[in-house]
């Protein structure tokens, strides 16, 4: 069963702000929100994440509703370089949740479009 | 500079050939990850270990092994009873809640 649903693809104009939605609407109490981003044949590379509140770091900033059900991942000014598909997962800080595994669906697919 | 490698990048291989995949990381985690990830998907987790001598099967373990006899390394062998090896491999490592990846190996079977 998928933990998230996420739009298959979006564009966006460059220099224009790129936000990508993300439901998780069975998140659990414990469970943070990751976003992770893959651009074309690498690996995956962490973005941010967050429990509640909202979070912004120098590559992104994160806003997760009040019900914790959804979240959007917001890229302020896309660059022709941040096209990849961008991957949101819930996933536990607790200490039994220590080491596990991250569970990755098929993502967004961004184009940033000159 | 500390990170996780993956060799080669890209791997073809005859059918019926085993085949070996290389991760090693400099990066001191004890837990390290096999994802299988094909055309427009998600990651699939292959294998994992939490700890050296030790290894788990993740969901599509079928013809797949792994070892992890230092905590470096952590190598992958495509067997032949893998029926559709043609993917992109990628090895991840874990420290408490946070993973890095490796930058993957496509392998292509002829």
């Amino acid at each position: 069963d998928a933990k998230t649903t996420q739009p298959p693809s979006m564009d966006c104009a460059e220099g224009r702000a790129a936000n990508l939605p993300c439901n998780h609407s069975t998140i659990s109490g414990n469970e943070y929100v990751y976003w992770y981003r893959q651009i074309h044949s690498q690996g995956p590379q962490y973005i941010i994440h967050g429990l509640k509140n909202n979070e912004t770091n120098e590559m992104a900033s994160l806003i997760i509703t009040e019900d914790r059900k959804s979240s959007t991942l917001i890229l302020p000014h896309a660059t022709l370089r941040d096209t990849a598909v961008y991957y949101c997962t819930p996933h536990s800080r607790s200490t039994e949740a220590y080491g596990q595994n991250f569970v990755f669906g098929p993502g967004t697919r961004l184009s940033v479009l000159p | 500079d500390g990170g996780i490698t993956q060799s080669p990048k890209y791997l073809f291989r005859k059918e019926g050939q085993n085949v070996t995949l290389s991760c090693e990381q400099n990066l001191n985690h004890d837990a390290m990850y096999w994802y299988r990830q094909d055309p427009g998907q998600g990651l699939r987790l292959i294998y994992y270990s939490q700890i050296v001598n030790d290894f788990q099967k993740g969901d599509i373990a079928e013809g797949y092994s792994v070892s992890r006899e230092k905590k470096e390394s952590f190598p992958l062998t495509v067997t032949s009873a893998q029926k559709n090896p043609t993917a992109f491999y990628l090895c991840a490592s874990t420290v408490r809640h946070e993973q890095f990846f490796g930058p993957g190996t496509r392998l292509t079977v002829l």
